[in-house]
């Protein structure tokens, strides 16, 4: 069974500062991993994916994570925030399957507030 | 512009009452998802249908029903028997040969 551990329900930051949202993750077999992030009332949107090529993602807004398998994480960071980042994002799993499993796991969340 | 859009964006219910909430892709996806969002919860798998006229239960699918009679089309419907249904509620699509899942705005709903 696949799972996905966010940790810290609640990251705050400083604008300008360095971003760091975690997320270790469980899977019998090798993973794809996601970023989504979700603005207030809104759907969640693709920031990036891990898909077994390059284990530096770069994504949207300035994101980039790296998939470490001896650590099993999934980590993602932007070098300086900005006020616009201030979202809930999610990491989540699937199987590497091509697609032919079809579930996606979530982690629980990581509200990141930032402060001016 | 290709995209999912779901209705309403807010919804209230009285207790007792089914309700359906729309999703509609014009992306030709075949696979469509609906999920349920409680605060602190993350996203939990309520029902998903890989091709039109098949859909399997999710992780939570005790009280909800649907229905993939069109490709483009997946409703779910809150039934009576759902004893908490007050949350965020998404549908998500995904095209063939890819793990990526696109997500629609969400409905509200409230119970009263």
């Amino acid at each position: 069974a696949q799972s996905v551990t966010q940790l810290g329900s609640h990251v705050s930051v400083s604008e300008g500062a360095l971003v760091l949202l975690r997320c270790n993750y469980s899977s019998s077999v090798p993973p794809y991993l996601f970023w989504y992030v979700q603005y207030p009332n809104q759907g969640l949107q693709l920031l990036l994916k891990y898909t077994s090529a390059a284990t530096l993602v770069k994504g949207i807004n300035g994101f980039e994570a790296e998939f470490k398998k001896s650590e099993t994480s999934f980590h993602l960071t932007k070098p300086s925030a900005h006020m616009s980042d201030a979202a809930e994002y999610f990491c989540a799993v699937s199987k590497n399957s091509g697609g032919s499993n079809y579930k996606l796991t979530f982690g629980k969340g990581t509200l990141l507030t930032v402060n001016p | 512009d290709g995209g999912i859009t779901q209705s309403p964006k807010y919804l209230f219910r009285k207790e007792g009452q089914n309700v359906t909430l729309s999703c509609e892709q014009n992306l030709n996806h075949d696979a469509m998802y609906w999920y349920r969002q409680d605060p602190g919860q993350g996203l939990r798998l309520i029902y998903y249908s890989q091709i039109v006229n098949d859909f399997q239960k999710g992780d939570i699918a005790e009280g909800y029903s649907v229905s993939r009679e069109k490709k483009e089309s997946f409703p779910l419907t809150v039934t009576s028997a759902q004893k908490n249904p007050t949350a965020f509620y998404l549908c998500a699509s995904r095209g063939a040969y890819t793990d990526t899942q696109y997500f629609g705005p969400g409905t509200r709903l409230t119970v009263l």
